[in-house]
């Protein structure tokens, strides 16, 4: 079974700018969910999707969002890039999003804001 | 605010010791614990979990124990082997709800042939 793939792995971009990211996750699970990861602060969560619809959100601002597609492929945009935003995004897949689902992560794509 | 602190950013062991990776949590809500091990340019993969019910979790060389009272738990590696190398999350959640998984900031482990 394939696991969970994220497009691009590395992206430069400059202040500003948008950018939007790609998650596939493992055939079958239906939740998928963002995380951005930073040398200080770990993995920080940022929202879960479950069959389109958003059910949970982390303390981010407005400018990161995200959706899911009927195929639970999942897109995360980040709007008027700011150069803190600079990070390893990670998304993890898992069966039902269940608090107790083992989720599977993707090798992360690494943004760099310039 | 850091709701799950893991407090050493680094230890080294030498192959075939213990390893004892610590982790302390403030929110008296999670009990659900889950240790991650992340190797470079790969995503975290899921090593272990204990539930708030037990005290004690065992997985071939991997046990995880939890002190509720203490809201602290460790994860211990016996014996420690050069693969094991690698940075170690622990994370915490409220079981009976949605996904939503608080990390800790790691700890990378050495261990040393």
């Amino acid at each position: 079974k394939a696991g969970v793939t994220q497009t691009p792995r590395y992206l430069i971009k400059t202040r500003g700018q948008q950018v939007t990211l790609s998650c596939s996750p493992i055939s079958g699970h239906r939740s998928v969910s963002w995380y951005q990861q930073t040398p200080g602060q770990g993995l920080q969560f940022l929202f879960e999707y479950f069959s389109e619809t958003q059910r949970n959100k982390g303390n981010f601002p407005g400018r990161f969002s995200g959706r899911q597609f009927s195929n639970s492929r999942s897109e995360m945009n980040v709007s008027t890039l700011e150069l803190g935003d600079s990070a390893l995004y990670l998304c993890a897949s898992s069966l039902q999003g269940a608090s107790t689902d083992t989720q599977y992560f993707g090798p992360g794509t690494r943004l760099t804001v310039l | 605010d850091q709701q799950v602190k893991q407090n050493s950013p680094s230890l080294s062991v030498q192959e075939g010791r213990i390893s004892i990776l610590n982790c302390d949590y403030t929110n008296s809500m999670f009990d659900y614990f889950l240790w991650y091990k992340k190797y470079p340019a790969e995503g975290p993969t899921f090593l272990i979990s204990i539930s708030s019910i037990k005290d004690k979790n065992e997985d071939g060389r991997f046990t995880v124990f939890l002190n509720k009272s203490a809201k602290h738990l460790s994860l211990h590696i016996v014996p420690s082997q050069p693969g094991d190398s690698a940075v170690y999350f622990c994370a915490a959640s409220r079981s009976g709800g949605y996904q939503k998984v608080t990390f800790g900031i790691g700890t990378k482990l050495q261990v040393i042939p």
